[in-house]
């Protein structure tokens, strides 16, 4: 079946740094969604990717989605204490989404 | 919009119990969704419903789960004679139909077997 993989596990910071989050599909998706969990919240979406190579941007984050549409990435623009959480990436497949593992960020003051 | 709501948020059972929880999804929202997460984990999809029909159910799930949707509105998820490694927190997410829209996430109901 599809496997959603993402890394690293766990990515520590201080404030200030960039972070970068990757998300790897064993199959090609349709589209790529990601969503933020904050410590002890649900996972809320952020966007979603559909065309090939697209780029979005949301304030200091850049979304990517590759030329296969079968990886993405998340990045970071100097990190700030109000992004700590988890990251998941999301593929959908017969009418479900597939969530990768995620990359749990913290960032220190 | 309300969101979505789920109850109770916590639930304390022994092991062999059974436990109920519920989901109210977004009112035009006609996709539900359970999802299971544990710690360190991403959501792992567990069953849906387009309205009231069941469409899937993870091959992951056994024969304790059951979930339902009779009115195509809210759903219950019950799990029979719960063991220790049901300890999770169960999310319920809903969306407005088309398979690549954004779910929605309740809040969960979190699980602890004893």
């Amino acid at each position: 079946g599809q496997q959603v993989m993402q890394i690293p596990q766990y990515q520590h910071v201080q404030e200030g740094e960039d972070f970068t989050t990757y998300c790897n599909s064993s199959t090609t998706l349709s589209n790529i969604q990601w969503y933020k969990q904050r410590p002890g919240g649900h996972p809320v979406f952020l966007i979603q990717l559909v065309k090939s190579g697209e780029v979005k941007k949301q304030k200091r984050l850049t979304f990517q989605f590759g030329e296969a549409k079968k990886n993405s990435s998340l990045h970071i623009t100097a990190t700030q204490t109000t992004d700590v959480g988890t990251y998941f990436c999301a593929g959908p497949r017969y009418g479900k989404l597939t969530f990768g593992q995620g990359t749990i960020l913290t960032v220190h003051p | 919009d309300t969101g979505v709501s789920q109850n109770p948020r916590h639930k304390i059972t022994k092991r062999g119990q059974n436990v109920t929880f519920r989901c109210d999804p977004i009112s035009e929202h006609n996709r539900l969704y359970w999802y299971r997460q544990t710690l360190g984990q991403g959501p792992e999809f567990l069953t849906y419903f387009q309205n009231e029909a069941q469409l899937e159910k993870s091959r992951l799930l056994s024969d304790r789960f059951s979930a339902e949707r009779p009115k195509g509105s809210f759903s219950t998820l019950e799990i029979q004679r719960t063991e220790q490694g049901d300890s999770a927190m169960y999310l319920c997410a809903s969306s407005p139909g088309e398979a690549s829209s954004p779910l929605h996430f309740g809040n969960g109901t979190r699980l602890t077997v004893t």
